[in-house]
């Protein structure tokens, strides 16, 4: 059964400190994995994507890698900000006749001051 | 270049009422999926129309329909509503399914259903 898995659930972090978030998926055949970015009441943003042959991928503080033998991908927040509190989506894509997406259920990361 | 556009953004319905959602895509986009999110759960799938043809579609009560007109806007319809279709509603528009392209959310409409 293709599943997309995220951990932690939820977060609380300093200002300025670095996290890591985790997704695990099962899901075949794999296409490609996307972290989205979701502010409270509003629709998710795209931060990256990543296809099969990429290992890692940066958008400013945001970096993405990927390993696709263990499906495993985790999004690493540089530096964060107050601005980063939000839900992180991770949405992995099976190949199929037409687009097949698995979301995450996410993980809410709330940055203090 | 505009955004995908939700109406209304906000909704309050009774119980047994029925209810249309509406989502234009950006110019030129051909997919658009409808997702349901309610509080502390994942985005739930609902349907995806691709050039007026649904062609996938979650496990969700026939309650829930939608179609899409060949400008590609699309609607959403909930009929008999439940207490438990309070949510919110989101529609995402891709040039051709996620792919390599992506998808790309409108704000969503908030239904309260009391």
């Amino acid at each position: 059964k293709n599943q997309v898995e995220q951990s932690p659930q939820s977060l609380i972090i300093l200002e300025g400190k670095n996290c890591t978030l985790q997704c695990n998926y099962t899901v075949s055949p794999f296409s490609n994995l996307r972290w989205y970015k979701q502010d409270t009441g509003r629709g998710p943003v795209s931060l990256t994507i990543m296809t099969f042959s990429e290992n890692t991928k940066s958008n400013g503080r945001y970096t993405a890698t990927l390993d696709a033998d263990t499906k495993q991908s985790s999004l690493h927040i540089t530096a964060s900000q107050l601005s980063d509190s939000a839900s992180y989506i991770c949405v992995v894509s099976a190949e199929t006749s037409y687009d097949k997406v698995i979301f995450g259920p996410g993980t809410s990361l709330s940055v203090i001051p | 270049k505009a955004g995908v556009t939700q109406t209304p953004r906000y909704l309050i319905k009774t119980r047994g009422q029925q209810v249309t959602l509406s989502c234009s895509p950006i110019s030129g986009h051909r997919s658009v999926s409808w997702y349901q999110q309610t509080p502390g759960q994942g985005l739930q799938f609902l349907f995806e129309y691709f050039s007026e043809t649904q062609r996938n579609k979650g496990n969700f009560p026939g309650r829930f329909s939608g179609r899409q007109f060949s400008n590609s806007r699309s609607e959403m319809n909930v009929s008999t509503l439940e207490l438990g279709d309070s949510a919110l509603y989101l529609c995402a528009s891709s040039l051709a399914g996620q792919g390599n392209y992506g998808y790309t959310f409108g704000s969503g409409t908030r239904l309260t259903v009391v």
